[in-house]
């Protein structure tokens, strides 16, 4: 089945500073990723899905870069501030369990 | 609009005991159902899967179990709580027969075993 893997597990980041978190997956036939917000103690929030024919989504100061070739899926923050603080998780559709299989995440502190 | 919900929020029980995860979604017939479990500080693990009333799939075996009696509804439980079971207990939806759906996660059950 499909597996992620993220880095970097922990990410210090100025405030006003960009940080960019990467995950790669190893099932090239997978169609769809997502990138979720997890504040502490918190569900998960969903911040973008992005199908597998995009190269490059951005919404609200997040963007998603999608590398097939190296079945590579990146996310970046630009212009990071304290609310961004939280664990963030990228997840690829898995087509045999019918759901999400996850990263590890990453631990993303904006300091000022 | 579609709102999921978890119960309990949190729980405190001892091993051997046994436990119940309720999860009801409104304001969509027939979603996809999932449970994930996320150990403290972990990342998230797939339990089971429903896609339809009375039909359940085990991703990953943890002496859990899962039924869904009604198409809203989904419960999470074991009859002998372990040690191991602690964590971060999470329901999702996701529309049913579209890959391209987007899952949506509730609240959260957060349980400690003691």
């Amino acid at each position: 089945g499909e597996q992620v893997e993220q880095r970097p597990p922990h990410l210090s980041v100025p405030e006003g500073d960009s940080a960019v978190i990467i995950c790669t997956y190893t099932d090239s036939a997978t169609a769809y990723f997502y990138w979720y917000k997890q504040e502490p103690g918190a569900g998960l929030q969903l911040l973008m899905s992005v199908f597998s024919n995009v190269d490059r989504k951005e919404e609200q100061g997040l963007t998603v870069l999608l590398n097939k070739k190296d079945k590579q899926l990146s996310l970046n923050l630009t212009a990071a501030h304290p609310g961004d603080s939280a664990v963030y998780f990228c997840a690829a559709l898995n087509n045999y369990a019918q759901g999400l299989t996850f990263g590890l995440g990453t631990r993303v502190s904006v300091f000022p | 609009a579609q709102t999921i919900h978890q119960w309990p929020v949190a729980e405190i029980k001892a091993v051997g005991s046994p436990l119940s995860l309720g999860c009801t979604i409104k304001g969509k017939s027939s979603p996809n159902l999932y449970w994930y479990w996320q150990a403290t500080g972990g990342t998230l693990q797939q339990l089971f899967y429903s896609i339809t009333v009375g039909q359940v799939e085990s991703v990953v075996q943890l002496n859990l179990s899962a039924s869904r009696p009604k198409d809203d509804q989904f419960i999470l439980s074991t009859e002998k709580l372990l040690l191991s079971h602690s964590g971060f207990y999470l329901c999702a939806w996701s529309l049913g027969g579209q890959e391209n759906s987007d899952y949506t996660f509730g609240s959260g059950t957060r349980l400690l075993v003691i």
